[in-house]
This record gives structure tokens, sequence and C-alpha cells, in this order.
């Protein structure tokens, strides 16, 4: 199947080690925010999401932090396992907005 | 279904040929929407609809781009005339209400020769 971001930048961690995937937002008006994940040759899968009136939310094995004051959202993964390769993408809105923003996203890369 | 279903799943076209690619949401899912992402790139708004009606169409690149709902339910983005600039991964995704979560389907490639 075809590479998904192939000129992204690349985040190479080892199995077992836990990941964490940075994304900066553009708009201060954004107050809702999702890291999906995308396999080659598949649509974006949703992994969690946040709102602004949160600063952490944890999933299983996930966590996502929010920093409005610096506009930056990070993914955590634990336990990085080889499943997780793939190309992460953050996504803001905003909530008058139908439309979601994607980051550049981050290829995440997992070594045996 | 389960999940957003899209077809087909890859096209060739030839420049000038119109095209025709179908969505079919998740059951009960009020919002729907297109995106269009490039190689290596992150998906782009094209256009955004609430039941049948078409509410956002800021992010289609040209008139030659046209989308519908007719019923609310299953949607079909139309490019006229198509162009190698065309050529892409065209995603759909819906979600129960505006402003939650989105699920995509797994896209359509087109590919303009």
């Amino acid at each position: 199947g075809e590479s998904v971001g192939l000129h992204l930048p690349t985040l190479s961690v080892q199995e077992g080690d836990n990941s964490i995937i940075n994304c900066a937002y553009s708009n201060s008006a954004s107050d809702y925010f999702i890291w999906y994940k995308q396999e080659s040759g598949k649509g974006p899968q949703f992994i969690i999401d946040i709102r602004s009136n949160m600063d952490k939310r944890q999933g299983q094995r996930v966590t996502v932090l929010l920093n409005k004051t610096v506009k930056h959202l990070s993914l955590q993964i634990a336990a990085t396992q080889p499943g997780d390769s793939a190309v992460y993408f953050c996504a803001e809105n905003t909530g008058t907005a139908s439309k979601l923003t994607f980051g550049t996203g981050t290829r995440l890369q997992v070594t045996l | 279904g389960a999940g957003v279903s899209q077809s087909p799943r890859y096209k060739v076209a030839k420049r000038g040929q119109d095209v025709a690619l179908r969505c079919d949401p998740i059951s009960g899912h009020v919002s729907l929407f297109w995106y269009q992402q490039a190689l290596g790139q992150g998906p782009e708004f094209l256009t955004y609809f609430q039941n049948e009606a078409q509410l956002d169409k800021s992010g289609l690149p040209s008139d030659r781009f046209f989308a519908e709902r007719p019923e609310g339910s299953v949607s079909t983005l139309k490019i006229q005339r198509t162009q190698q600039e065309d050529s892409a991964v065209y995603l759909c995704a819906s979600s129960f209400l505006q402003n939650t979560e989105a699920f995509f389907g797994q896209g359509t490639r087109l590919t303009v020769v």
C-alpha cells in the first residue's frame, strides 16, 4: 500500500518505551482537539480527544496533554508496541466551526 | 454497517473525465465531512453537511467540485473535468453531532492520468 507521510517528522522508539508526540495548534479559539492515527492505506482512526476546559485526559495506554497558554498538545503512548507504528495527526476545532484542521503529522516508528 | 464506507477504494481517471465518489456514513450520524489528503500531508477540509444541508463548502478548491447528500444519509462528491492536481485520497467522515468524535472511512484514492 501507499505510504502516508513520506516526508513527515519521524519519531523512532524502542518497543516497550514510552512515546511522546507533540503538536502546536494555530487557533487560540479552538476548543476541541483530537489525536488520530493513520496507517498506510487507511483512513484516520480516532485515538483520544480533549476539550479546552481540561488539561489532561487519559485513555488506554494513551494520555493527551493540552497547554492552552502556548497552544501545545501532546500525545503520550505508554509501552509502545509495533502495532503503534503509524502517522499521528492532531486536529483542532472551534465550537462554531464545522471542520477539523489537521496538523502536519508525525510518523512513529517502533523498533524491536 | 459498522463504520463509514467509501467506494470505490481506487479510481483512475483520464484528465477531463468526470468522477463520482460515494460515502455511506454511520447510520444515524447527522454530520458528514469530506476531506482531501495529498501524499505526505494531513487531511484538508472540503465540505460539511448537517443532514441534507450543506452548511460549509469553503474548502472546495474550485467549481469543478460538487457534493450532495440529498436524503441526509449517503453523500456523493463529484469532480468534473478532472485535472492531475486532483489526484489525492478523498476521505469521508461522519459524526453523531457537530464537534463530537468523527469517524473516517478508508478513503478513495483518485489518480488522474
